[in-house]
């Protein structure tokens, strides 16, 4: 009963370093988002996907890219982390339509950058 | 756009109290979905309470309940019997009923729970 996978729970990376945030859900929910949380700032929508094939910016993208690998897969990439991307990041999933899915977060990814 | 306020940074509330965390938003759809969801210092985002925009009747879990009110765009959630695993990071959501559309958050509420 995984639920959403996301990986790595932590995260160090140096000033122009890339790395990419795996995230993968065993419930076959067609929709996936990536959210950053910063403090005070609640969550903020980075991409998301609302079916397999499709990606859309959300209210932040820039800096970051994303790949819709699959239904179950969904990977957010930092091609050149800056200290602003400092953050702790949330894969999450829904069925939008059936009976107001909620979201199903992952644990999330504590990524600091320095 | 659709947008989810939530006014109140911070509460505390002592243990066996009730207390009430505020969230209002605007859109301009009739049929939506909100939410709460507690973030407690774990980290993991739990599911509280959701609520379709069409049922007038609030929603209730257990010890949680909230003020749906649709004219005034607002949907506060209200903790009876607060007790200490409550402390947390309250976050209100809303989303449309569209397929294709996103989760919206409010900026939260850190929830004390004073013994």
């Amino acid at each position: 009963n995984a639920g959403v996978t996301q990986t790595p729970k932590f995260q160090v990376l140096k000033t122009g370093q890339s790395m990419t945030l795996q995230c993968a859900q065993d419930m076959n929910h067609n929709s996936m988002y990536w959210y950053r949380q910063d403090p005070g700032m609640g969550l903020r929508l980075i991409y998301y996907s609302a079916s397999e094939g499709t990606t859309d910016k959300g209210e932040v993208p820039n800096g970051y890219n994303v790949s819709r690998l699959n239904k179950r897969e969904f990977s957010l990439r930092l091609e050149s982390a800056a200290p602003s991307q400092t953050s702790v990041y949330f894969c999450a999933s829904s069925e939008p339509g059936v009976s107001g899915s909620p979201l199903h977060f992952g644990n999330g990814t504590r990524l600091t950058v320095t | 756009a659709q947008t989810v306020t939530q006014s109140q940074p911070e509460m505390s509330v002592q243990e066996a109290e009730t207390v009430t965390l505020s969230c209002t938003y605007d859109t301009s759809e009739s049929d939506y979905y909100l939410f709460w969801y507690k973030q407690p210092p774990s980290r993991q985002m739990i599911l509280v309470i959701r609520q379709e925009a069409y049922k007038q009747q609030n929603a209730t879990e257990n010890r949680f309940s909230v003020n749906f009110q649709k004219a005034a765009k607002s949907f506060s959630l209200k903790i009876s019997d607060s007790q200490l695993g409550d402390a947390a990071m309250y976050f209100c959501a809303y989303s449309n009923m569209n397929r294709d559309d996103k989760i919206i958050f409010g900026k939260g509420t850190r929830l004390h729970i004073l013994p």
